[in-house]
């Protein structure tokens, strides 16, 4: 049982450069999370998705889109990176809201130069 | 607002000694809380979980975190701490019925011989 995978583990773009982060599950869970991790700031959520064909906004959404075509996947796109972006991704997914933890990914760690 | 503070961004501890990590939330409603743990390259995973119910809570590795509603606290404890609970640990809560995560800054726990 793989959990939540994420590809790739480690990237380095040019800025201006897009690249699409892979995140899928296979514990059949409705909820999906995208979060970035900064120093001392804790994780601030991007994007997340309730099914499949439905997505909204968090906390931090710009220079990011997301997509929800399947259950198992959630792939985060940027467009146009820029330094800012540098960060630790970490996917994340539940199978209901509130109560229940939510189980995350080994994260991908993008530096933009 | 609701947001979570922890306290401490770094607890350095000898081996063997207690520890307290420390978590304040402020929220209007009812609240589910969790900590999480980081270990050095890796994702997060579930420590513990109050939910309701008794305010002590038992989680893995001998951690135990205790609900004070009238502090709004939930902090986390262990009474003898070993070299390889070196992580860095997140206290969190999911806002709305969307298991989106509030998390708190993050709290460096180092564990010295």
């Amino acid at each position: 049982n793989a959990g939540v995978t994420q590809t790739p583990k480690f990237r380095i773009l040019k800025i201006g450069q897009s690249m699409t982060l892979q995140c899928a599950q296979d514990m059949n869970h409705n909820y999906m999370y995208w979060y970035r991790q900064d120093p001392g700031m804790g994780l601030k959520l991007i994007y997340y998705s309730v099914g499949a064909g439905i997505t909204d906004k968090g906390e931090v959404p710009n220079g990011y889109n997301v997509s929800r075509s399947t259950t198992e996947d959630f792939p985060l796109r940027l467009e146009l990176a820029a330094p800012s972006q540098t960060s630790v991704y970490f996917c994340a997914s539940s199978y209901s809201q509130g109560s229940t933890e939510a189980f995350f990914g080994q994260g991908t760690r993008l530096t933009v130069v | 607002a609701q947001s979570v503070t922890q306290l401490d961004s770094q607890v350095p501890v000898f081996e063997e000694a207690p520890v307290e990590l420390r978590c304040n939330y402020s929220s209007s409603v009812s609240v589910y809380l969790f900590w999480y743990v980081q270990y050095p390259n890796q994702g997060l995973q579930l420590l513990l979980k109050y939910l309701s119910g008794s305010t002590l809570v038992k989680g893995i590795n001998g951690f135990e975190a205790e609900f004070n509603k009238s502090q709004t606290s939930f902090h986390l404890r262990k009474p003898s701490v070993h070299i390889s609970d070196t992580a860095e640990y997140f206290c969190a809560f999911p806002l709305g019925n969307t298991g989106k995560l509030i998390f708190g800054q993050g709290t460096t726990l180092q564990v010295k011989p």
